[in-house]
């Protein structure tokens, strides 16, 4: 069964910090990897989306880094700020795309402390 | 506003009752699905659908139903036979090209 393992499951970072969370997939379909963001009893928001023909993509403080080759990809959250604590959640395509499926990782717990 | 509602929000069960969730979306989105999280777990696919009159199983299919008579609706009904259905429910809906975008959640707790 394919399988996205995410790391770590928990992260404290001091304010102004950088945040970084690492996913690694098995084989998956050329579509969107996204990642989302959860704050407790919310709904996961995306936060940012690649495709894997793009090896880097930056939205403000935000950036997502894709190695295809080694089939990773990772969050960055640069001068991290308390209002990021949340629940982050990576996913890739499910392989063949059926239907949009995405595999969720885990989720990383994200605490920033001020 | 376009998006995706859930309701209700909070949602109680006495054993052996059947509930249904429901979940709209005006975002004219093809594709929906319906999701389980429990603490500190990744989400699990129950069941999605990509048109209109066709579904599919997810991986967690036990226990659940669906429908889809319209495109923008895709209510959920826990049955009995869901044997732990305590935990938070989510719906998405996704556009060809694009990625799942989720509402905001019914958490379902068994009395």
């Amino acid at each position: 069964q394919q399988q996205v393992k995410q790391s770590p499951q928990s992260l404290i970072v001091q304010k102004g910090g950088i945040s970084i969370i690492n996913c690694a997939y098995e084989n998956t379909a050329f579509d969107y990897f996204p990642w989302y963001q959860q704050f407790p009893g919310k709904g996961p928001a995306l936060l940012i989306a690649i495709r894997p023909d793009v090896s880097e993509k930056k939205e403000g403080r935000f950036t997502i880094s894709f190695n295809k080759s080694a089939k990773q990809f990772s969050l960055h959250i640069m001068d991290s700020q308390p209002g990021d604590s949340a629940t982050y959640f990576c996913a890739a395509p499910m392989i063949y795309n059926q239907g949009g499926k995405l595999i969720f990782g885990q989720g990383t717990e994200l605490s920033v402390k001020p | 506003d376009g998006g995706i509602t859930q309701s209700p929000k909070y949602l109680f069960r006495k054993e052996g009752q059947n509930v249904t969730l429901s979940c709209e979306q005006n975002l004219n989105h093809d594709a929906m699905y319906w999701y389980r999280q429990d603490p500190g777990q990744g989400l699990r696919l129950i069941y999605y659908s990509q048109i209109v009159n066709d579904f599919q199983k997810g991986d967690i299919a036990e226990g659940y139903s669906v429908s889809r008579e319209k495109k923008e609706s895709f209510p959920l009904t826990v049955t009995s036979a869901q044997k732990n259905p305590t935990a938070f429910y989510l719906c998405a809906s996704r556009a060809p090209g694009d990625t799942q975008y989720f509402g905001p959640g019914t958490r379902l707790t068994v009395l």
